[in-house]
């Protein structure tokens, strides 16, 4: 059983669509994340989310909205995709949000080509 | 942001044990010090975490300065499968709450 699981795995699109990526967990956690990692391989928090609710939300731009139906779903949705919007995009989850004793657990990435 | 320092690169031999050094001469009182790796083409995967005291856990070791300015992640005896970019995050209150990735230690075991 995946801990964290996204989809898709892969995602090729034109310039200017709109995609969304699901991610779902299973551990019962209460905050939920979406990090971007881009071709240089820098790991960047974009949001996160505790009980369904937006706690951190990184200099992103507009265009990329996250929606939490549930404790247990984050989902990335990006308007008008652009080149550099090309990365990996990881989910994350892990049992409460500020405590300095906390882990994450991630899924395996969603690689978002841009052309 | 509690900044940490690791060397880009390292490298060692399989079934030998292995020393990942991070430097965290600006750590607060409260920042707990977070292992993270990133195997090929996977997500980050949590190793260990600790305060003041040295740690173990079935994945790794993490040896803690007295001064708590460096710390030290040891893998006993590195196989193939720990190939991996190694990261040191200090995770506390404050404005430290994230988990913020830095570069990291790319670490290659060769067989």
């Amino acid at each position: 059983d995946t801990a964290v699981s996204q989809t898709p795995k892969y995602l090729v699109t034109q310039m200017g669509n709109d995609k969304s990526i699901k991610c779902e967990q299973n551990l019962g956690h209460d905050t939920m994340y979406w990090y971007k990692q881009d071709s240089k391989k820098f790991l960047k928090i974009m949001f996160s989310y505790n009980n369904k609710e937006l706690i951190i939300n990184e200099t992103v731009p507009n265009r990329f909205s996250p929606k939490s139906p549930d404790k247990a779903h984050l989902n990335l949705h990006i308007n008008s995709l652009e080149l550099g919007d090309s990365a990996v995009y990881f989910c994350a989850s892990s049992q409460e949000f500020s405590s300095t004793n906390e882990k994450l657990f991630f899924g395996s990435g969603t690689q978002l080509s841009v052309l | 942001d509690a900044k940490t320092t690791q060397p880009n690169s390292m490298e060692s031999n399989e079934e030998e044990p292995v020393h990942l050094p991070c430097n965290h001469s600006t750590i607060s009182g409260t920042d707990y010090i977070h292992w993270y790796r990133q195997l090929p083409s996977q997500g980050p995967e949590y190793v260990i975490h600790g305060l003041t005291s040295n740690v173990n856990n079935r994945m790794a070791s993490l040896a803690i300065a007295e001064d708590r300015k460096s710390s030290t992640l040891i893998l006993h005896r590195a196989t193939l499968r720990d190939a991996a970019v190694y990261y040191c995050i200090l995770k506390g209150g404050g404005s430290n709450y994230k988990l913020t990735f830095g570069k990291g230690t790319l670490l290659t075991v060769n067989p």
